[in-house]
């Protein structure tokens, strides 16, 4: 079974703080997505990674695909309450690519 | 910008109705996408569709069927709705047939009572 595992599930932190949250898996994929979705709303793309190894920023999010295409990373750095959401990883599995595989998500809390 | 539209935000139902959660998408996208969201469970693909009147069903097809007569639009149909479809609804479209990346609506949150 191909499974993108996401950790930590729940996070909370103070503003201004930095932190990494994980998108793993046993596969290999073609690629890799990050979605953040604000409550009651639809999950909005931020990123898309191709290639193994690739580090992508956005502002103060940075992004990692790690070398064996199997697994990504989100920093954030100096976090803001308008960073609070849940965040997906999603990607379709290498050979595989009209089924897109999507992580559980970690819902990300703010504090002000 | 695309624009992925549902019709409802909020739906509530009887068990035992016809359900009909329709979803319009602006960008002239080939590939269009049901999922429902529960906690614990994530997103969970129902049905999807590369083509008008073309449908292929996803992970958690039963109790539901779609409807493609048009490009822009895609509906999702509960035939027979009970409670165990109370449920987060979002419909997303794709310009490429992955699926990658995918534009979603705000959602439909349906309760069915």
């Amino acid at each position: 079974t191909q499974l993108l595992e996401q950790s930590p599930q729940f996070l909370s932190i103070q503003e201004g703080e930095n932190l990494t949250v994980y998108c793993n898996s046993s596969s290999v994929f073609s690629s890799l997505q990050w979605y953040r979705q604000e409550p009651g709303e639809g999950p909005v793309l931020l990123v898309t990674v191709v290639t193994g190894g690739e580090v992508k920023k956005l502002k103060r999010l940075t992004f990692q695909f790690g070398d064996a295409r199997k697994d990504s990373s989100l920093h954030i750095t100096a976090a803001q309450p308008g960073d609070t959401g849940l965040y997906l990883c999603a990607g379709p599995p290498a050979g595989n690519n009209r089924k897109l595989i999507w992580g559980l998500g970690t819902s990300l809390a703010v504090n002000p | 910008d695309v624009k992925v539209t549902q019709s409802s935000r909020y739906l509530v139902k009887r068990t035992g109705e016809k359900v009909f959660l329709e979803c319009v998408q602006d960008m002239d996208h080939e590939n269009m996408f049901w999922y429902r969201q529960d906690p614990g469970l994530g997103l969970r693909l129902i049905y999807f569709s590369y083509d008008v009147k073309m449908k292929e069903k996803g992970d958690i097809p039963e109790g539901y069927s779609v409807s493609r007569e048009k490009k822009e639009r895609f509906s999702l149909i509960l035939e027979s709705a009970s409670t165990n479809q109370t449920s987060m609804y979002l419909c997303a479209s794709s310009l490429y047939r992955t699926g990658v990346p995918q534009h979603f609506g705000d959602g439909t949150r349906l309760s069915i009572l």
